[in-house]
């Protein structure tokens, strides 16, 4: 069957270190990876795409990785900061697919 | 929030009950997307529109209906054949069905009285 699993429901890390969040796909063929940033109560917000072309991405502090032969993509916010805290969903499109896939997300919170 | 509204925040249902969730864009995008979350469960997909006046069911249709008369708003009618509607509901639009990244609004949580 097909799944998305993100490592962990909840991740804590102190201020200043690196937080690696995991996504792993079974049964996928992934045109794309998404990641998405939610605050409790609000809709997800767009932070990145990575092509299964693609090695890595990166934005600032947060950098995406793809490994399409491990079926897993990497999310790292270096330098985390308690404003950092939220759930993050990765998200994939599959070639052909009309939507979206979205993983259960990982709650990260950052401990000042 | 982008450009995207829903409204009401909150909504109550009575059993046996239609209840209609609003979502309008004025982002110009063609398409839009409703979704479903509910707690440890990822984001599911109910409907999808592509274009104005043409829609298709997602992953978890049945219980809703969707209409798509204008291209800024894509309401959602959940009815009372779903059995267990609590949940949280996003609202999405992205420019194309192709365009990646989707634009979410700030959800309705609907509960059941």
């Amino acid at each position: 069957s097909q799944k998305i699993e993100q490592n962990s429901e909840a991740l804590n890390i102190q201020e200043g270190k690196t937080a690696t969040l995991t996504c792993n796909y079974t049964n996928y063929s992934p045109a794309y990876l998404q990641w998405y940033r939610q605050d409790p109560g609000r809709g997800p917000v767009f932070l990145l795409l990575i092509r299964e072309n693609e090695k890595e991405k990166r934005k600032e502090r947060l950098k995406v990785t793809f490994d399409t032969t491990l079926k897993q993509s990497l999310f790292h916010i270096t330098a985390s900061q308690p404003a950092d805290s939220a759930t993050y969903l990765c998200a994939l499109h599959e070639t052909g697919a009309n939507n979206l896939f979205f993983g259960t997300g990982t709650r990260l919170t950052v401990i000042p | 929030d982008g450009g995207i509204t829903q409204s009401p925040k909150y909504l109550f249902r009575k059993e046996g009950q239609n209840v209609t969730l609003s979502c309008e864009q004025n982002l110009n995008h063609d398409a839009m997307y409703w979704y479903r979350q509910d707690p440890g469960q990822g984001l599911r997909l109910i409907y999808y529109s592509q274009i104005v006046n043409d829609f298709q069911k997602g992953d978890i249709a049945e219980g809703y209906s969707v209409s798509r008369e204008k291209k800024e708003s894509f309401p959602l009618t959940v009815t009372s054949a779903q059995k267990n509607p609590t949940a949280f509901y996003l609202c999405a639009s992205s420019m194309t069905q192709d365009q990646e990244t989707q634009y979410f609004g700030p959800g309705t949580r609907l509960l059941v009285l």
